[in-house]
Order: structure tokens, then sequence, then C-alpha cells
């Protein structure tokens, strides 16, 4: 157990609507990043959010945005769902300090089936 | 922008052999390396990372992975496998405090 929790665990949704992912990060850990794995695009970084502001952004579409709250969860929120969409979102958490080394542990995913 | 290689896709291994994953990254400055290990229906669990100093790390489970720099790889080994350690391997790249970049992962299978 890494201490990143998400929810749900699985989702099951039709083309076209919107759903929203949670991630609480590991006590103390400031930062959050999104990643979605799916089969042919492999596992690539969406976004990350460091103290409640946007840090970085990688493959994330438009459809899609984040947050992360005062209390550091952070949601993923995807809207006009294309079966494209169907992966598993994982979320990952780092302490993010000072210095250049910084270690990301992940929770157990959002597996998104869109039909 | 880094991309990383995973040469070896699917890999079969019977117990008892020994293991070596290849690794290799494109990046021009100073990265961080991890392996993430993906047992079957489980979420990325860390193996083993390199910052800095030694370059042969170890890490759990009687995985290593050495860090050559004039090569950019870095490949994961392991003397003995076990049929236990059927799962698939991440290889990532991380500059500074940035997000993670993944190889396309290599599937083990180990046969009892």
């Amino acid at each position: 157990d890494s201490g990143v929790t998400q929810t749900p665990k699985h989702l099951i949704t039709a083309t076209g609507q919107r759903v929203t992912l949670r991630c609480s990060p590991r006590s103390g850990d400031l930062s959050v990043y999104w990643y979605q794995q799916s089969l042919d695009q492999g596992l690539q970084f969406l976004i990350q959010y460091y103290n409640g502001e946007e840090r970085a952004k990688g493959n994330i579409l438009e459809r899609f945005s984040a947050q992360q709250f005062p209390d550091l969860h952070s949601e993923l929120n995807l809207s006009s769902l294309e079966l494209g969409d169907s992966a598993l979102y994982f979320c990952a958490s780092s302490v993010a300090g000072a210095g250049r080394t910084d270690t990301q542990y992940f929770g157990p995913g959002t597996r998104l089936t869109v039909l | 922008a880094q991309s990383v290689s995973q040469h070896n896709h699917h890999v079969i291994l019977s117990e008892a052999a020994s293991l070596e994953l290849g690794c290799n990254y494109s990046y021009g400055g100073t990265v961080n390396l991890f392996w993430y290990v993906q047992y079957p229906g489980q979420h990325l669990q860390l193996l083993l990372k390199y910052f800095s100093g030694d370059p042969l790390v170890k890490g759990i489970k009687g995985f290593e992975a050495e860090f050559i720099k004039s090569k950019f790889s870095f490949n994961l080994r392991k003397p003995s496998v076990q049929w236990s350690d059927t799962a698939e391997y991440f290889c990532a790249v991380q500059p500074g405090r940035r997000a993670l970049t993944f190889g396309s992962g290599t599937r083990l299978q180990v046969q009892p």
C-alpha cells in the first residue's frame, strides 16, 4: 500500500458523459500527478499540481481538467467522453520539496470504461 | 523531449533463470531513473531508483539496476527469478522534479 488512495476503483459510463476521479495523496506530499495508462498509448503523463497550483501539463486533452484542493486532494474531470478515453487513470504523489530528488508513489488507479 | 525505450516487450523465463531488462533513454541533461513493477491487476510499485552516486543500485525483492551514463542506459537485473516475479516492468526517466516519462513496458512471464 503506497498511501495514495483513489476513488472510484471502477467507473462505467457512456459516451458524451462527464466523470470525476478523485485522488488523496500520501500524508505530507504536496505534489499530485495524473497519468493515463491505455493499451495503445502506454503510460502517459497528464498533469501535475503542487500545493494547489498547476505545475506542469503533459498530453492532456482540452476536454480534461484537474484541480487540487486546499486539503491537497485532487480531482480529474473528464468530459464529453469518447470510447478512446477508456483507460486506467493513475494518480501519484510526491513531496516535491527542495532539491532534485523526488519519488512518486502511485495509487491503485481508476479503471474507466466508456461504452 | 525525453524518451525511454524498452526493447524487450515480452520475456519468458523459467524459474531460477537470470533476468536482464534493457532500458535506454534520450535526454541531454541530468535525470533521475526509476524502475516500477505492475503485478497483474495492481498499481505501479517502485522497485528501485537512481538519483546520483553509486551507479549500481539495489532495490526490493532482489532486483538491481546499473546506470551507465555513456550508454544512456539503466538496465534491470535479477540473478534468479521466481514465479512471483511475473509482472510488467516499466522504466521511467525524470528530469529534475518533473513528471515521469515511461517506457512502453516489458511483460515478464516466469514459468514454474
